[in-house]
């Protein structure tokens, strides 16, 4: 596609229900990155996958967090359980993976659990 | 290990004075780095990139950053502050070594008084 591609761009769910936030890089992308971002905050890293695999994991807040890129194109981040604290914007990025190639971002997901 | 550090965390400039927004990293390699930013309620946007090219960088709308290894430095700079570049900047570093991954600053928040 012409960018990245999130959806939903809204999302409202009670405590204790589980969410899926869906990403669509760029046609071609290597790589894929989700960070999570509180208002008045920078991005805050929490995963990325190169094609399929998964290469860091190490920002998911905890193991309530998962995300996967099964054909190394799409990717969903999902959060089970969802907390009151999970609320903010959570962003996907895509990059084509050659050399030191610029992230491009989505528009984002805003997440509020209520 | 990488990082970067956003001297300000808020700006304040009259319309039509320099914009000096100052960024310093920390990388044992040779990095790329980046400037973003983000407009209130959007999504962040690529405003230039230095990849070890030249080391004074456009970007767009009238933006440039300058490389100073020795200083560790990647100040973004602006001859004339307009209205509309009120909004939130993020320096963000890279390094080709730990597998593309992206480091963000905390931002700083530019004011633009008329």
């Amino acid at each position: 596609g012409a960018g990245v591609s999130q959806s939903p761009r809204y999302k409202v769910t009670k405590r204790g229900q589980d969410v899926a936030l869906r990403c669509d890089p760029i046609s071609g992308h290597v790589s894929l990155y989700w960070y999570r971002q509180a208002l008045g905050q920078g991005p805050e890293f929490l995963t990325y996958f190169n094609y399929e695999a998964q290469q860091d994991k190490s920002g998911l807040p905890n193991d309530r967090f998962s995300a996967e890129r099964p054909e190394g194109s799409i990717s969903t981040l999902t959060i089970q359980r969802t907390e009151q604290r999970d609320s903010a914007m959570y962003r996907c990025a895509s990059s084509s993976g050659q050399g030191i190639s610029p992230l491009h971002f989505g528009n984002g997901t805003r997440l509020t659990v209520t | 290990a990488q990082s970067v550090t956003q001297l300000d965390s808020h700006v304040s400039v009259s319309e039509g004075t320099p914009v000096l927004l100052r960024c310093n990293y920390s990388s044992s390699y040779s990095p790329s780095l980046f400037w973003y930013v983000q407009h209130p309620n959007k999504g962040l946007q690529l405003l230039l990139k230095y990849t070890s090219a030249a080391t004074l960088v456009k970007g767009i709308n009238g933006f440039e950053a300058e490389f100073k290894k020795s200083e560790t430095s990647f100040h973004l700079t602006k001859p004339s502050a307009h209205m509309s570049d009120a909004a939130e900047y993020f320096c963000v570093v890279s390094e080709s070594h730990t597998g593309n991954q992206f480091y963000f600053g905390t931002g700083t928040s530019l004011t633009v008084i008329p």
